[in-house]
């Protein structure tokens, strides 16, 4: 089957850096995305590897291993208004997005 | 540039009662999509269409039905509602299969 694993929940300070892990076993490889949902609105494009390695954009950063099935979202100085889930999707052989079920993060003061 | 659209906001419905929920995109995507969320689980696609006239079979399909007559709609129908069918529906649009998708800001429904 396929399977997309995120932690539940994490929780940091406003400031600092986190990075959300996100493990995948999915049937093909066809690139790995990553959203933020602020509760209760629609999911917002983040970030997109195909490749390994990292993309930076700004103070988001993902990184991709294809031979591990692993990536991580990366934040730095973190502020209020990241507070929101982060939801890990891995496009499979049939070019559908397989997603996982979202880390909240919470920043505190 | 509205981007996309979904009606209606909201729904509370009686279980066996047919509804469509609607969704409208302006950018002239060619794919469309439609998605349940509920708490805990991923996105589940419902169905897809990656272009108009064409539509497909998602991972959680039974009990819904779609249309894509022309490029800028996609409605979803439930046909006999039932209570499992309670979630936060997206509808989503890329300008190609392997784009990146853009999400509506949902539809909220309650079958009791």
């Amino acid at each position: 089957g396929q399977n997309i694993d995120q932690p539940t929940e994490m929780t940091a300070t406003e400031g600092a850096i986190v990075q959300i892990n996100c493990t995948y076993q999915t049937s093909g490889f066809n690139g790995l995305f990553w959203y933020q949902q602020h509760a209760g609105e629609a999911p917002t494009f983040l970030s997109y590897n195909v490749l390994d390695g990292l993309e930076e954009k700004g103070r988001f950063s993902s990184f991709l291993s294809r031979s591990k099935g692993y990536s991580y979202l990366l934040l730095k100085e973190l502020q209020m208004k990241d507070s929101a889930s982060y939801l890990c999707a891995v496009r499979d052989s049939n070019y559908q997005l397989i997603w996982g079920a979202g880390t909240k993060l919470i920043i505190k003061p | 540039t509205a981007g996309i659209t979904q009606a209606p906001t909201s729904q509370i419905l009686a279980a066996g009662r047919s509804m469509t929920l609607r969704c409208t995109q302006d950018m002239r995507h060619n794919a469309m999509y439609w998605y349940r969320q509920d708490l805990g689980l991923g996105l589940r696609l419902i169905h897809y269409s990656n272009t108009a006239g064409t539509t497909g079979k998602g991972e959680v399909p039974d009990g819904y039905s779609v249309s894509r007559a022309n490029t800028d709609d996609f409605p979803l129908t439930l046909a006999s509602a039932v209570p499992s069918q309670t979630s936060v529906y997206f509808c989503a649009s890329s300008d190609r299969p392997s784009g990146e998708q853009f999400f509506g800001p949902g539809t909220r429904l309650t079958v009791l």
